[in-house]
């Protein structure tokens, strides 16, 4: 069975820091996708990155980074430069590959919170 | 640019009520998807829909949930005999194909409260 852990519940930084959020899933597919959903206070789920399991390259855009790494079934997301509108709950996803439609098995969340 | 839409935006009902939950996915989309999360908790799947048909639902989606593409444009989630651990945020998602290679588009949302 598939599995999202985000071990960080709360993360508190002050503006311009730089802030890493870790995930690490578990499946026994071999072809898999991973994602990253923001929710702002506001309620909506906001997609920001997909990545396949075949595609290891780490991908930055502009103040995001995405770390992806099948060895340790991690894929971390970074923000340099933190913002106040970056505040937000930040949830991991996984799909597994299988016949039908896809589902999303999300982390608990990483409640972000950045400070002026 | 194309949105899922959902409505209403906060639904409060009685325990024991029926309450019907209406999507309008994005209109060249042909996978439907119900997920809801309780207040402070993680996004958990309820049930996919294609084809006119459920793909797949998870344990929470029992007899008492149903789902439903009434024309062409809704989508929409029934939650009979309503209970109090059914209050939380229901979202809404579609997406052009069924795999993980295209990503799934959310709705705002609507909360359910079950007084």
């Amino acid at each position: 069975a598939q599995k999202v852990t985000q071990a960080q519940t709360e993360i508190s930084v002050v503006e311009k820091e730089d802030v890493t959020l870790d995930c690490v899933y578990e499946t026994r597919d071999t072809t898999y996708y991973l994602f990253w959903y923001k929710q702002p206070p506001s309620g909506e789920l906001v997609f920001l990155i997909r990545r396949n399991s075949f595609d290891e390259q780490n991908e930055i855009s502009g103040r995001y980074s995405w770390n992806f790494q099948k060895s340790t079934s991690s894929f971390n997301f970074t923000i340099t430069a933190s913002q106040v509108v970056d505040s937000a709950v930040y949830f991991c996803a996984l799909s597994e590959q299988y016949s039908g439609a896809q589902k999303l098995v999300f982390g608990q969340g990483t409640r972000l919170t950045i400070n002026p | 640019e194309p949105e899922v839409t959902q409505t209403p935006s906060h639904q409060v009902t009685q325990m024991g009520q029926e309450v019907i939950l209406r999507c309008v996915p994005i209109s060249n989309h042909l996978y439907f998807y119900w997920y809801r999360q309780i207040l402070g908790q993680k996004v958990e799947f309820l049930v996919s829909f294609y084809n006119n048909e459920i793909s797949e639902k998870s344990e929470i989606f029992d007899d008492q949930f149903s789902v439903e593409r009434p024309d062409g444009s809704n989508f929409t989630l029934k939650i009979r005999s309503t209970k109090l651990e059914d209050s939380a945020m229901y979202f809404c998602a579609s997406s052009e194909g069924d795999s993980g290679r295209v990503e799934q588009f959310f709705g705002p949302g609507t909360r359910l409260t079950v007084l």
